[in-house]
């Protein structure tokens, strides 16, 4: 079935970079895009068509990705970085939006 | 400045109906696809419903399918998602968010959401 499997935790040390990983069929044949959600806040776009950085967003914020699977790395994390990480998807047939569980990033 | 704006929130009983609204500034909705999403208590996020930017074409979660109706009116520059036979899993809190012009994914604006509860 089409999911999106994400780690429900990644723990690092500020400055050190952390590594969310997303994983799913439906990746092999669709773009993955990342959003990043502070607590009480909406979900903001931080990567999208698995690579790509909308303006505004800092550049430490990377992504890519091989066969079933989408990463996305902070390299450098900050305080401020500390949310919650969505991958987002769709189907294989291109019709339905998949989102996978999300990863609590934690800067320790 | 795009900016969206939801309402219409609020506490309703099983089985009742409620109907959100979205408000757009800064664009035009009928130029993009336009979604609604939600999010539980302290869970992830959960895609609901699409409508193209014709308006022709509209896609919803099988979770809601039955139940859900997403629309909007351009004059008003407004999208909304009728809801009936609401259940107490369908309490969280809705947002509407802003796809591509041609493309329902990915949501680079989405506004700060309305609380539904179901009870």
């Amino acid at each position: 079935s089409d999911v999106l499997t994400q780690p429900p935790s990644v723990s690092v040390s500020p400055g050190q970079t952390a590594r969310i990983s997303c994983s799913g069929d439906a990746l092999t044949k669709q773009y993955g895009h990342w959003y990043q959600q502070r607590p009480g806040q909406a979900p903001i776009l931080v990567i999208y068509k698995d690579n790509a950085r909308p303006s505004g967003i800092p550049e430490r914020f990377s992504g890519s990705s091989s066969g079933s699977v989408i990463m996305l790395t902070i390299s450098g994390v900050q305080a401020e970085d500390e949310a919650d990480y969505y991958c987002q998807s769709a189907d294989t047939t291109g019709t339905f939006v998949l989102f996978g569980g999300g990863t609590r990033l934690t800067a320790l | 400045q795009e900016q969206l704006v939801e309402s219409g929130g609020g506490l309703v009983k099983p089985g009742g109906s409620l109907r959100l609204s979205c408000v757009a500034s800064g664009f035009i909705i009928s130029d993009y696809y336009m979604s609604w999403i939600r999010q539980a208590p302290g869970k992830g996020l959960e895609w609901l419903s699409y409508i193209s930017p014709s308006g022709g074409f509209t896609n919803h979660a099988d979770s809601v399918r039955e139940r859900f109706t997403i629309s909007r009116d351009s004059a008003k520059n407004s999208l909304f998602l009728e809801m009936r036979s609401l259940r107490a899993e369908d309490t969280a809190l809705y947002y509407c968010a802003r796809g591509r012009r041609d493309d329902y994914k990915p949501n680079d604006y989405w506004g700060q959401g309305t609380l539904v509860t179901v009870s």
